[in-house]
């Protein structure tokens, strides 16, 4: 059974850091490209990057809303998937997701909240 | 970035009756492959995203044939022949063709 479940969110001052991290089981984690989401409450989610599989060499994308305050690395040895965040700002809070898509679908954990505020 | 807008907003559907919902892209999301990388997704109430169809037309493993998918280039709709109660919830599109991927801004189910 697939399983991705995230940790690491709650509150956080303006300006300041967080790492999320994602914890997945159940399949090959090193055959898939690994992504970050994020959905503020009541509104559309944004995707925010991903990170490859081994054989597209582990390389990132990230949506330029984000890119240079946010990183994404995943350890392959502990089937991890990160998230660092950097200058946080309060349009940075949202629920946070991990999430592939699997040749049977797509597969996201429950998400975790960030709230940036003072 | 692809900007996708959704209609309608809401929509309010009988148990039993068709439901119909549209996503325009403003760029076509033809890509360099020639494939189509249109999903849609439907958020049930406190659940995370999960997708329905994907390259337009393409239904994900489990998700019952009453979900269609078409269109082409910048034109797309989802449509629901029978909805039942457990369709209700916000339905996005994603485009995967350009960077970033962009989701629409949903449309939420309601059950009549």
């Amino acid at each position: 059974e697939v399983k991705l479940l995230e940790s690491g969110g709650g509150l956080v001052q303006p300006g300041g850091s967080m790492r999320l991290s994602c914890a997945a089981s159940g399949f090959t984690f090193t055959d898939f490209y690994m992504n970050w989401i994020r959905q503020p409450a009541g509104k559309a989610p944004e995707w925010l990057g991903f990170i490859r599989n081994k054989a597209n060499g582990y390389t990132t994308e990230y949506n330029p809303s984000v890119k240079g305050r946010f990183t994404i690395s995943r350890d392959n040895t502990q089937n991890m998937l990160y998230l660092q965040m950097n200058t946080l700002r309060a349009e940075d809070t949202a629920t946070y997701y991990c999430g592939y898509y699997g040749p049977s679908g797509d597969y996201w954990g429950q998400g975790v909240m960030v709230t940036v505020s003072s | 970035d692809v900007v996708m807008t959704q209609t309608p907003v809401s929509l309010s559907v009988a148990i039993g009756q068709p439901a119909s919902i549209s996503c325009k892209s403003s760029q076509s999301l033809v890509g360099t492959s020639g494939k189509t990388y249109l999903n849609w997704l439907l958020q049930r109430p406190g659940q995370s995203p999960k997708r329905l169809i994907y390259l337009v037309s393409k239904l994900d493993s489990g998700i019952p044939d009453r979900f269609s998918g078409s269109g082409s280039e910048t034109d797309f709709t989802l449509k629901i022949s029978r909805v039942e109660a457990d369709d209700l919830g916000v339905y996005y599109c994603l485009q995967g063709t350009h960077f970033p991927l962009t989701f629409g801004s949903g449309t939420k189910l309601e059950i009549k």
